[in-house]
């Protein structure tokens, strides 16, 4: 079956712009992971969904950052006023529950310039 | 907080065997995995611990000991496709902490 999968796979944008990562997790699992990569690092968490609700964003660095999932399927994740220091792999992840074993997508490459 | 240890890079033959130690400290524990990624690529799955004791899974072993926060990822009969960063995760509260990753080269 389909895995996760992430769209763009890059994007390259200006310091101060907004963009938006989308998620389309595997069909059927109501837990969604926001996850972000720094390189030579491991992913660091950023926010859990369960369904439609955020369960945990306490990872989340600060508020220009922010993240949906409207129908507890896709999720978007927000970035405002974006800043060098943002640019990393944007990975998510999903799993049948909470407690499970988490299948991750190939990620966005976000370069701020 | 979480702190998850591992050595940065290894360098082994075709065919050898590779051990990948992680060591971990954690707030909270539920579960401790190990995780696949090539350059460029996601990570990938490889096997789960969550009792002390060695799991099994093909060329592929993992070891747990909670007691001393204590993981090692074991690679047989290894192939020039195993030269990938090898990720240890622990899962507390739903989340997973990784540790930086471990590189493996595989030279014939």
């Amino acid at each position: 079956g389909a895995g996760v999968s992430q769209t763009p796979s890059n994007k390259v944008t200006e310091k101060g712009k907004y963009v938006e990562l989308r998620c389309d997790p595997i069909s059927g699992h109501t837990a969604l992971y926001w996850y972000r990569q720094s390189l030579g690092q491991g992913p660091e968490f950023l926010i859990y969904f369960q369904g439609t609700g955020a369960a945990d964003d306490s990872g989340l660095p600060n508020d220009r950052f922010f993240a949906v999932r409207p129908e507890g399927s896709v999720s978007t994740l927000k970035i405002q006023r974006t800043e060098r220091g943002d640019s990393a792999v944007y990975l998510c992840a999903s799993s049948t529950s909470g407690t499970d074993t988490q299948y991750f997508g190939p990620g966005t490459r976000l370069t701020v310039l | 907080g979480q702190n998850i240890d591992q050595p940065t890079e290894m360098t082994a033959t075709e065919g050898a065997i590779v051990q990948i130690n992680c060591t971990y400290q954690t707030s909270g524990f539920n579960g401790l995995f190990w995780y696949q990624q090539h350059a460029g690529e996601a990570p990938t799955f490889l096997s789960y611990n969550v009792l002390d004791g060695l799991e099994e899974k093909g060329r592929f072993s993992s070891f747990l000991s909670r007691s001393k926060g204590y993981s090692y990822l074991l690679l047989k009969e290894l192939q020039m496709k195993d030269s990938a960063s090898y990720l240890c995760a622990v899962r507390s509260n739903n989340r997973l902490a990784f540790g930086k990753g471990n590189q493996v080269v595989v030279i014939p």
